[in-house]
């Protein structure tokens, strides 16, 4: 069966610093991958989705970057942390456009 | 312009009771519709779609949900509520005639007492 792995679960980062979450799919191949964002506990935002490896389309214009060196492997980062990119990361996979999304369990990244 | 909404930001349901979450969207093509569940601090788990088909469709943990065209909505149900089914709920649509991006409503907490 597949499975995401997502990590860290909690990140306390100072401001300027820079940031890296990694996301990992198991048991699929080829699998479409997105990073949502969520503030406030409620409306998710798309930040990027790839269809395959180096292939990211970037939806929002900020302060982060998205990578996939990997078939099933999803990097989220930035070079320096604002007080703004605080919020719950939600890493996700599916099959096919018209498939469910599957998500990880999420990273509260705090920026102080 | 598609659009997903979700008129609730809360709903509350005694125990055993039916409940329903309403979701109204718009969309220029064929809609595709999903259900999502988020429990605190977790992911979101699916719970239903609909694609085509039979406009009542049913899902995990005893829910179910209602595609009705003409009032363009997909209201999620279930017939007696659990106290464990307290959580956030996302309605999400997926246009045909675009690319795959889903369009989220922006969830409705519902709470189920005792």
């Amino acid at each position: 069966s597949q499975t995401i792995h997502q990590w860290p679960a909690t990140l306390v980062q100072p401001v300027g610093s820079p940031l890296s979450l990694e996301c990992t799919v198991e048991g699929t191949s080829n699998p479409n991958l997105y990073w949502y964002r969520q503030a406030a506990g409620r409306g998710l935002q798309l930040l990027f989705y790839s269809v395959g490896i180096g292939q990211i389309s970037s939806e929002v214009p900020q302060n982060l970057s998205a990578s996939r060196p990997q078939d099933r492997q999803f990097i989220l980062s930035s070079k320096k942390l604002l007080l703004s990119d605080s919020g719950f990361y939600l890493c996700a996979w599916s099959l096919r456009e018209n498939s469910p999304l599957h998500f990880g369990n999420g990273t509260r990244l705090t920026v102080t | 312009a598609q659009s997903v909404a979700q008129p609730e930001d809360q709903v509350n349901v005694a125990e055993g009771n039916p409940l329903t979450v309403k979701c109204t969207y718009s969309v220029s093509g064929n809609p595709y519709l999903f259900w999502y569940v988020q429990y605190p601090n977790r992911g979101l788990q699916f719970l239903l779609k609909y694609i085509t088909g039979d406009n009542l469709v049913k899902g995990s943990y005893g829910f179910e949900a209602e595609f009705n065209k003409s009032q363009t909505s997909f209201h999620l149900k279930k017939p007696s509520a659990l106290v464990s089914d307290s959580a956030l709920y996302f309605c999400a649509v997926r246009d045909s005639d675009s690319n795959y991006q889903l369009i989220w409503g922006a969830g409705t907490k519902l709470i189920i007492k005792p």
